[in-house]
């Protein structure tokens, strides 16, 4: 059964800092991964799709990297900004299924 | 192009009583997902639909927990008789088909049971 954690829980900055948010999973068996942004009271929004045979993707100031053998993934924010705030998600799709086991997020603060 | 509409937004409840939850999908998004997510934790599915059809019921708790897809858009999910453990956001989201990756959500609805 995959399994997903994602630390830290929470991780507040100042304005300018890169900073990385690490996921690991239990199966390295995956089809893809997915981060994911959630403000509050609103839904979630697909940050960076990795594909099994990808090591990474960049979209803008974001890069994720995928290290299946080791059951990892990274998303990295460069020069964060206080829109950055948010709940991050990795969620995991295991080869041979449809369904995304989702991590429990790490909250994080950007401060101006 | 509107997104994924839930409503109600927030909804407070006393235990024991019924509770409806409404989705309307993207237009022309065939498939629609029911996930439930607790304070602190990520969403766990709970019901797929593909049009009309649940392809995927496996983690609906079928004693209290019910949904309907009639005519293959909108969308009701409902529980009936509602326990504390079931405060939580129901997050709807739909993809255009069975197998995308990309699922577009809706804000939620954060449920309190009292």
């Amino acid at each position: 059964k995959q399994e997903v954690t994602q630390i830290p829980a929470a991780l507040s900055v100042p304005e300018g800092e890169n900073l990385v948010l690490n996921c690991s999973f239990t199966d390295s068996a995956i089809y893809n991964l997915q981060w994911f942004r959630q403000d509050p009271g609103k839904g979630l929004t697909s940050l960076l799709l990795i594909q099994s045979s990808q090591r990474e993707q960049t979209s803008g100031r974001l890069n994720a990297s995928l290290d299946k053998s080791s059951g990892r993934s990274t998303l990295y924010i460069a020069a964060s900004q206080p829109g950055d705030s948010a709940t991050y998600l990795c969620a995991v799709r295991s080869s041979g299924t449809y369904k995304y086991i989702f991590g429990t997020g790490t909250r994080l603060k950007v401060l101006a | 192009e509107a997104g994924v509409v839930q409503s109600p937004r927030y909804k407070i409840i006393e235990k024991k009583q019924p509770v409806a939850f409404w989705c309307n999908p993207i237009s022309g998004h065939n498939t629609l997902y029911w996930y439930r997510q607790n304070l602190g934790q990520g969403p766990e599915l709970l019901i797929r639909y593909e049009n009309e059809e649940a392809v995927d019921d496996s983690q609906l708790p079928k004693d209290r927990f019910s949904a309907e897809r009639l005519k293959g858009v909108d969308s009701t999910l409902k529980i009936q008789p509602a326990e504390l453990g079931d405060s939580a956001v129901y997050l709807c989201a739909s993809s255009l088909e069975l197998f995308s990756d990309e699922q577009y959500f809706g804000p939620g609805t954060r449920l309190t049971v009292t």
